[in-house]
């Protein structure tokens, strides 16, 4: 009964530094997205797919790059880390546009210093 | 722009009854979503709204008033579980969610 999956789940970067993080989803789910959360605001939208193959950019896109392979992964890339994306990164899934409800993966948390 | 404003903090006492408030404004409307989010885990659904009155879930209710850009979430005798921040999300024309920056509910025994 995964769900949603993201790893990893902690991770520590220096300024300047790559990685990738993963979201699978098991669900069967065409649309797929990437969420950063920070304090004192709400979830903001980085980039979202729409089915295998697609990618758009949401509301901060800036400094990430994500690609979707295969309908059930999502990858988020940072190219070059910087201090300004230490977040906490969530990946969510839905199987349809006008349905409600979105399913969260358990979050990342990133630090870059 | 597109705006979303909810209450940042709220106490309230266990067994009794709170209502959350979150008031919009955003590029067209297609539902409002409230969502339960635990400290260091991720948000899920509680409630969507998208005609006018009042949802009902069990100890949860969520009302939404769209000529008024309204919506409150109630949750009734309330329990120290209960203790999370609620997320307002409105979903725009473009079928994209605009999410409130949360209410951190405290319970008191």
């Amino acid at each position: 009964n995964a769900g949603v999956t993201q790893t990893p789940k902690f991770r520590v970067l220096k300024t300047g530094q790559s990685m990738t993080l993963l979201c699978a989803q098991d669900m069967n789910h065409e649309y797929m997205y990437w969420y950063r959360q920070d304090p004192g605001m709400g979830l903001r939208l980085i980039h979202y797919s729409v089915g295998e193959g697609t990618t758009a950019k949401g509301e901060v896109p800036d400094g990430y790059n994500v690609s979707r392979l295969k309908k059930q992964n999502f990858l988020l890339g940072l190219e070059s880390a910087a201090p300004s994306q230490t977040s906490v990164y969530f990946c969510a899934s839905r199987q349809a546009l006008d349905t409600g409800e979105l399913f969260f993966g358990e979050g990342s948390r990133l630090t870059v210093l | 722009g597109q705006n979303i404003d909810q209450p940042t903090e709220m106490t309230a006492t266990e067994g009794a009854i709170v209502q959350i408030n979150c008031t919009y404004q955003t590029s067209g409307f297609n539902g409002l979503f409230w969502y339960q989010q635990h400290a260091g885990e991720a948000p899920t659904f509680l409630s969507y709204n998208v005609l006018d009155g009042l949802e009902e879930k069990g100890r949860f209710s969520s009302f939404l008033s769209r000529s008024k850009g309204y919506s409150y979430l109630l949750l009734k005798e309330l329990q120290m579980k209960d203790s999370a921040s609620y997320l307002c999300a409105v979903r725009d024309s473009n079928y994209q969610l605009i999410w409130g920056a949360g209410t951190k509910l405290i319970i008191k025994p």
